[in-house]
Parts: structure tokens; sequence; C-alpha cells
């Protein structure tokens, strides 16, 4: 049973263009969402994350937007460039717990100069 | 890759061999963690510890099993691999107490081909 739930598996996007990945989970036990970015052939890392008690957050080009009646959040990456084509994957994870982490099955985009 | 090591980072071995993936820290972070990461799939988690010799099962952790003797080596066994553990394997760390956060850090991957 897959605890986090990520879509769209492949995202096309022109240069400048606006890119949107949506996730969403069940276990409203979840309070730490991180997201992680992924370049072929390195290891995941993370990208930017919100706690459940904010609606919003913003790094740079980079924003989450989480909705917790919906138990859904998604990342919206601003002015898309080539240099953002990678795997994107949410996740999920219940704090002070080590091992409550579940991630969703990844997002392959790219930005198309 | 925030001090995380793995080794190989890739291998090729015949079904039926046993087969151990390390993985080394220099963070001093108290829980590791191995992933699977397969098409479609994303990351699975295998088998992680939360202190030297305390480890606990993932989600497909049948067919593997781990050590961690020290708190910098995590080590994955494959114990009889099979073809359908072709993947990449990651090894990951974290420690809650740093930074208030529970960001889990990735190492490179090694890349496991069992035919």
């Amino acid at each position: 049973q897959q605890q986090v739930k990520q879509s769209p598996q492949s995202l096309i996007v022109q240069k400048g263009g606006i890119s949107i990945i949506n996730c969403a989970y069940e276990n409203t036990a979840f309070d730490y969402f991180p997201w992680y970015q992924q370049f072929p052939g390195k290891g995941p890392a993370l990208l930017i994350a919100i706690r459940p008690d904010v609606s919003e957050k913003k790094e740079g080009r980079f924003t989450i937007s989480f909705n917790k009646s919906a138990k859904q959040f998604s990342l919206h990456i601003m002015d898309s460039q080539p240099g953002d084509s990678a795997t994107y994957f949410c996740a999920a994870s219940i704090t002070n717990t080590g091992n409550q982490f579940y991630f969703g099955t990844g997002t392959s985009l790219t930005v198309i100069p | 890759d925030a001090g995380i090591t793995q080794s190989p980072r890739h291998k090729v071995t015949e079904t039926g061999t046993p087969v151990t993936l390390r993985c080394h820290q220099t963070e001093n972070h108290r829980y590791m963690y191995w992933y699977r990461q397969d098409p479609g799939h994303g990351l699975r988690l295998i088998h992680y510890s939360y202190g030297v010799k305390d480890t606990d099962k993932g989600e497909v952790s049948d067919g593997y099993s781990v050590s961690r003797s020290k708190t910098e080596d995590f080590l994955l066994t494959l114990e009889s691999a099979t073809s359908s553990q072709t993947s990449v394997y990651f090894c990951a760390i974290m420690d809650p107490t740093v930074a208030a956060q529970e960001t889990q850090y990735f190492g490179p991957g090694t890349r496991l081909l069992v035919l």
C-alpha cells in the first residue's frame, strides 16, 4: 500500500514555465513533508520541506503548498530552467520515530530550452 | 553527499551468491537506512538502524540482512542474490537532533546487477 501517492509520473515543461507536482497521503499522523531532488547517477537531496502548521513555504523558485484538510501537498517550480530537469520525490514522515518515512514514486521533470 | 560513502558503487554478481554492500558515514548520525530504488516504486525502505547493534526491518526486508557494529558503518547483505534484487541501493543517514529537523541525507548509491 502506497503511503504517499505522487503524480504525474513524468512532466515536460517549457523553459520559464511553472512545474507542478502533486502528492497525497492518508495517515494524519504524518507531520513532516520534504521534497527531494535527484539528478541521474546521484542520491536524492533535500530541496524543501514543510510542516503542517503552515500552508505554504517558499524558497527561491520552489514553493510547497500544503492543504491539511485535503491531505495533499504540492511542489511548484516557478520559472523552470533546464537545470531543474531531474526526478522529484515527495515524502512524508512522523517525527521522533526514526522509521516512519515514506516516499512517493517520483516525477521525472524535463524542462525544454 | 553529506559525508556518506557507499561501496562498491557498481557490482555484477550471479544468482545465488551472497553480496555485501557497505555504507560509511563521517557525520556521527544516529539513524542509518538502506533503500532500494526501482522504476515505478520510488524509494523503498529495506532495513534501518537506530544505533549500534540496533536494527529493524523496513517494508521490503525479505532476502536482506543488516549489521551495524560501529556508528559509522552499516552493512547490507543479500544472503543469496536473486534477479529481483537487481536495483540501485541507497544508504541514508539522519539525526533529528541536528538542526531540529528530520532530513535524510543520501549516499551516492550502489548499482547492483544480479545475473
